[in-house]
C-alpha cells in the first residue's frame, strides 16, 4: 500500500512568487491535513480538508490556501512568498473519522530566498 | 486551551542503556487523542502510538512501551536497551474528540551514541 505522496520534495522560491505544492493520500483515506514546521515555530497546524471541504483551518494569513480534489488529492498554494515561509511542509492523511492514527508524507522543503 | 509540552529539549544516552522522553498535556476536552511520532533526518514522521482518554492500560511493543496517567496529564514514552537506529526527534501530540488537527510538542531530539 503506496503511503502519502508529497511533491516536490525540494523548492526553491524567490520572495514575493507563488508556489504550489501537492499531496497524495493514502489510498481510500479523505481527510488530508497540512502542518508547517520551522526551527523556531515548531509543527504548527495549517489546515484540514475532508470530501473537498475545508474543515479546520490554522492561525496562518490569507496568503496560505489550499484545495481538495474529488480523489482526495490535495494542494497548498503560498502567495507572495515571505523569506519567513521557508520551511519543511507536511501533508498528513486520515481516514476520514477522528478516531484514527494520520500518517505523514516525507514533506516538501520549501526555501525562499 | 490544548498545549502539549515536552520539556526535555535534547537527551543523549549511549547503547543498551534505557531512555524515558515526559510528555505532559493540556485540555478541556473529554474525549482526546494522544501520539508519538518519530522524526528521523529524512523528514517524515512516522506514527508510533495512538491513545484515547478512556484507555490508560500501558503499552508495550517490543522495546518501546508508553505510560499514559490522566491524573497528571502525563503520557511517556520508554525505550529500553536503546539502539543506534532510534537516534530521531520525538514528537508526543494532543488531538481533541472532534477535529483532525493535532497539538504538537516542542519535540526531543534523542542522540544514541554507539
Amino acid at each position: 500500500k503506496a503511503g502519502v505522496t508529497q511533491t516536490p520534495r525540494y523548492l526553491i522560491k524567490t520572495r514575493g512568487q507563488q508556489v504550489t505544492l501537492s499531496c497524495s493520500p493514502i489510498s481510500g483515506h479523505r481527510s488530508v491535513s497540512w502542518y508547517q514546521q520551522t526551527p523556531g515555530q515548531g509543527l504548527q497546524f495549517l489546515f484540514e480538508y475532508f470530501s473537498e471541504t475545508q474543515r479546520n483551518k490554522g492561525n496562518f494569513p490569507g496568503r496560505f490556501s489550499g484545495r481538495q480534489f474529488s480523489n482526495s488529492r490535495s494542494e497548498m498554494n503560498v502567495s507572495t512568498l515571505e523569506l519567513g515561509d521557508s520551511a519543511l511542509y507536511l501533508c498528513a492523511s486520515s481516514l476520514a473519522s477522528t478516531d484514527t492514527e494520520a500518517f505523514f508524507g516525507q514533506g516538501t522543503r520549501l526555501t525562499v530566498v | 486551551a490544548q498545549k502539549v509540552t515536552q520539556a526535555q529539549t535534547e537527551i543523549s544516552v549511549v547503547e543498551k542503556e534505557d531512555v524515558t522522553l515526559d510528555c505532559v498535556y493540556e485540555t478541556r476536552d473529554t474525549t482526546y487523542y494522544l501520539f508519538w511520532y518519530k522524526q528521523p533526518p529524512s523528514g517524515e514522521l512516522v506514527f508510533l502510538i495512538r491513545r484515547n482518554s478512556f484507555d490508560e492500560q500501558n503499552e508495550i511493543s517490543g522495546r518501546y512501551s508508553w505510560n499514559f496517567q490522566k491524573s497528571t496529564s502525563s503520557f511517556n514514552f520508554t525505550i529500553t536497551a536503546s539502539q543506534v537506529v532510534d537516534s530521531a526527534v520525538y514528537f508526543c501530540a494532543l488531538r481533541g474528540g472532534a477535529t483532525n488537527k493535532l497539538i504538537f510538542g516542542t519535540g526531543t531530539l534523542l542522540a544514541v551514541q554507539p
